[in-house]
Formats: C-alpha cells, sequence, structure tokens
C-alpha cells in the first residue's frame, strides 16, 4: 500500500519564525490533506489540495503530485500553532475513504 | 456552523460495561467513519459508511458495532468493552469521495479508558 513520510518528525520554532514541514508519498495521489492536531487532541482541517497551491492567511499548502510530495508553510509562527501536523491519502483498494495518515511533525513554538 | 460532533468527549468506563459514542453531522454527508488513534500506531480506521443502511469494516473492527439509521448520524457501539479498547477515538464523514467532495471533516475526538 502507499506509504506516507512527514518530516522533520520534531519542529521547534521562536515564535515569529517561519518554516517548513514536508509530506512524501510512494506513489500517485489523487487526494492529500493537512491536519493539525492540537494540544487537546482535536483534529482541525486544514488544508484539501490534491495538487496546487492554498493559502489560509499564514498557513498556505502545495502539492506537487507528479514528483510525490507536499509542503505545509507557516509563516510568523504563534505558540497556539503548536501541536502536531498530519498530512493524510487514501489507502489504495478497500475502502476509498479509509485515509493513510503520516507519523506527523510535532510542532513546538516557544515565546 | 458545519461539524462534525461527538458524545461524550471523555469516557472512563469498565470492563463487559457495553457504551455507545454518538456521532452527528450536519452537512448533509453520504459518507461517515470511525478511527481511532493510539500511540505509536496512529489513526486507523474502524468502520464506515458509504449512506444509510450501508457500512463496511475498516482495519480494525473487531469489538466494535456501528449502525446508519439516518444520513446524519453513526454510532459506534462497544458491546463488552475491553482494555484494549482504550483509544481516542474519532468520527470524520464527507460529501463523498471523488474530487473536492472527498475533503473529509473530524468530529473533536472522544477519549475512551476501560478499566
Amino acid at each position: 500500500g502507499i506509504q506516507v513520510e512527514q518530516s522533520p518528525p520534531d519542529l521547534i520554532l521562536q515564535e515569529g519564525a517561519n518554516s517548513t514541514l514536508r509530506c512524501n508519498f510512494s506513489d500517485s495521489v489523487n487526494n492529500l490533506q493537512w491536519f493539525h492536531q492540537n494540544p487537546w487532541g482535536q483534529l482541525i482541517n486544514l488544508f484539501y489540495i490534491p495538487s496546487g497551491t492554498k493559502q489560509n492567511g499564514r498557513l498556505s499548502a502545495t502539492t506537487v503530485a507528479t514528483e510525490r510530495y507536499s509542503l505545509f508553510y507557516i509563516s510568523s509562527s504563534q505558540t497556539t500553532d503548536s501541536g502536531v501536523y498530519f498530512c493524510a491519502t487514501p489507502r489504495r483498494g478497500g475502502s476509498q475513504g479509509n485515509l493513510i495518515f503520516g507519523k506527523g511533525t510535532k510542532l513546538s513554538v516557544k515565546p | 456552523e458545519a461539524q462534525v460532533t461527538q458524545n461524550p468527549r471523555y469516557l472512563i468506563t469498565v470492563t463487559g460495561k457495553k457504551l455507545t459514542v454518538t456521532c452527528s453531522q450536519n452537512m448533509n454527508h453520504e459518507y461517515m467513519s470511525w478511527y481511532r488513534q493510539d500511540p505509536g500506531l496512529g489513526l486507523r480506521q474502524i468502520y464506515y459508511s458509504m449512506n444509510v443502511e450501508v457500512t463496511d469494516k475498516g482495519d480494525v473492527p473487531e469489538g466494535y458495532k456501528v449502525s446508519r439509521k439516518e444520513k446524519r448520524n453513526f454510532p459506534l457501539i462497544l458491546e463488552s468493552p475491553s482494555p484494549n479498547q482504550t483509544s481516542l477515538y474519532f468520527c470524520a464523514s464527507s460529501t463523498g469521495l471523488a474530487g473536492p467532495a472527498y475533503e473529509q471533516y473530524f468530529g473533536p475526538g472522544t477519549r475512551l479508558t476501560v478499566t
């Protein structure tokens, strides 16, 4: 099945800094989502981005499907950005809605 | 506000005592599913439903039941909970499974502890 790898596994930022998170997948994808799991455990939908670039305020994401990767950008980071960031894509075969998640990038933003 | 809701958010129970975790969405979504999240294992799908009265197993269905009698609701039933079902549970929904309709929305999670 498809493999989803995220890097870095851990990231510490000083408030105000910018950073990029990466998601690599082992096969072509036609659906990709980025999620933020906050310190309370809630999974928040950030972007649905099978290809191209999307921006939402300080956050943006780019997926290059032909190169099998997606990038997630945080600019002017804030302490509330802390948590774990996941990318996910559907499993091949079986339930098409069965998302395969990467192991996540744990982000800590220090004041 | 468009959302997926789950109840309860936190639950501590004892082995063998039947429980139900409710899930409801107000977006008229066809597709709904349940995941559990465990340290080191990530998120794994338990059951899913393509529409009313249509359900099927995901990756880890043992010990769980579901039903889809109404489009908006998709409860998760643990008939006889065991400690290995201690986990963080998420309900998810989407309009469909093609193109932008694929985008899935997750509920706030239910943290279950079985002693």
